[in-house]
């Protein structure tokens, strides 16, 4: 048990909808990163938050976006849903050491 | 642009047996790595991090190896057990990126 959240668990979109993932942070951990994995693919990283200002960010387009809030939550946003969209997005905490801690994911398609 | 590689992408043993699972990068430039197995249809779980200035960690069966400068990591598992069957993955920090390797799906047979 890590202690990172997430929500929902599943959900079906259609393409062109948009979408908000949420995660709850493991208590005190000041950085969230997102992932998104395809079926049989290790995950690529997305973005990273520290202390409420992204910090980094992977090959993916503006509209995959975030927010990270004072209380360790965060959220993922992805507009104008695309069919290669669906995959398991998965948000990791972590600390000074930079260990990551994930969440059990949610899982995302788009007819 | 980091690139994270894993070998065997799967591998298969009796139970009992040791086994090495590899990593390689190909950016030195990078401040720790992670080991994480993950089960069907689940998040990951943390095994071992290895910050760059260290050698090799170690948790009970599992130790794992790290030298930056040829861009490899190791993850030694001793006295496999049917419930070490799952996909192992490493990752790199570069230092507010990080990149994962494709895993090794592994199944040990009882």
């Amino acid at each position: 048990e890590t202690g990172v959240t997430q929500s929902p668990t599943h959900l079906i979109k259609t393409r062109g909808q948009q979408v908000t993932l949420r995660c709850s942070s493991q208590s005190g951990h000041n950085t969230v990163s997102w992932y998104q994995q395809a079926l049989g693919q290790g995950p690529q990283f997305i973005f990273q938050y520290y202390r409420e200002e992204e910090n980094g960010r992977g090959n993916f387009p503006p509209r995959f976006s975030g927010l990270q809030f004072p209380n360790y939550s965060s959220e993922l946003n992805v507009n104008a849903l695309e069919l290669d969209d669906s995959a398991l997005y998965l948000c990791a905490s972590s600390i000074d050491t930079g260990e990551l801690f994930f969440g059990e994911g949610s899982r995302l398609t788009v007819l | 642009k980091q690139e994270v590689t894993q070998i065997p992408a799967a591998l298969s043993v009796p139970e009992g047996e040791n086994l090495v699972l590899n990593c390689s990068f190909t950016d030195s430039a990078i401040y720790n790595l992670q080991w994480f197995r993950q089960d069907p249809g689940k998040g990951l779980t943390s095994l071992l991090l290895i910050q760059s200035s260290q050698r090799e960690q170690t948790s009970g069966r599992l130790n794992a190896s790290l030298d930056k400068s040829s861009g490899r990591s190791t993850l030694y598992i001793a006295a496999s057990q049917p419930g070490d069957s799952a996909t192992y993955l490493c990752a790199v920090d570069n230092f507010n990126k990080f990149y994962f390797g494709s895993g090794t799906k592994l199944n040990v047979k009882p």
